[in-house]
């Protein structure tokens, strides 16, 4: 079946303006997870869904990112206001439920660069 | 709090050489244990789990064995191959908790 999809897979924008980024999860796992690969921090949670509820915003780095799920599926990511720092490969992830012992599967990641 | 540490890289071996990539981990509790591979031009995909302590995870010939007592989850494979080269990432989640904790990976590099 399909995997989860990202989009757009690239985004280049300038600094100041507002993005936003798309996941599909695969159809029927309730829990969604936002997370963003960059060169000098690595790999690190953002946030996480279950339903439509974010009981973990913690990695969340400012108050300029943001999320949210609706209908139990589709998620966006919102970055108001972008800064150079913003620029990294943004991932989404999705498991049948949340918990963890259930496999996040990932999708290929929306590559954002701000100039 | 709750972290990863793995041995940085590159690591660059010949075709059928032994691997070890080393992992450890702080964490409190009973943390389920990951390695994650993200191949060129792919995305990342879990490469084997373990969810307690002595358990082996195994998956393509790669293996870890989850060690509580040396907080560790070493990743070894007997006889690499060319097609093994990728970035390995060990990762931890924490118990009762469901987000994932990532190292900084490690790029592996397999000459023929």
């Amino acid at each position: 079946g399909a995997g989860v999809s990202q989009s757009p897979s690239n985004k280049v924008t300038e600094k100041g303006k507002d993005v936003e980024l798309r996941c599909d999860p695969i159809s029927g796992h309730t829990a969604l997870y936002w997370y963003r690969q960059s060169l000098g921090q690595g790999l690190e949670f953002l946030i996480y869904f279950q339903g439509n509820s974010a009981p973990d915003k913690s990695g969340l780095p400012s108050d300029r990112f943001s999320a949210e799920r609706t209908g139990g599926s589709v998620s966006t990511l919102t970055i108001q206001r972008t800064q150079q720092e913003d620029s990294a490969v943004y991932l989404c992830a999705s498991s049948l439920s949340s918990g963890n012992y259930n496999e996040q599967f990932f999708g290929p990641g929306t590559r954002l660069t701000v100039l | 709090g709750n972290s990863v540490t793995q041995m940085e890289g590159p690591v660059t071996l010949s075709e059928e050489a032994f691997l070890t990539i080393n992992c450890t981990y702080t964490a409190t509790g009973y943390p389920s244990l990951f390695w994650y591979v993200q191949y060129p031009g792919e995305g990342l995909q879990l490469l084997l789990k373990a969810t307690k302590a002595d358990d082996k995870g195994s998956n393509k010939g790669f293996e870890a064995t989850y060690r509580k007592e040396t907080t560790s989850f070493h990743l070894e494979k007997g006889s690499v191959q060319v097609s093994d080269s990728a970035v390995y990432f060990c990762a931890l989640s924490p118990n009762r908790d469901d987000k994932i904790i990532f190292g900084k990976g490690t790029r592996l590099h397999i000459l023929p």
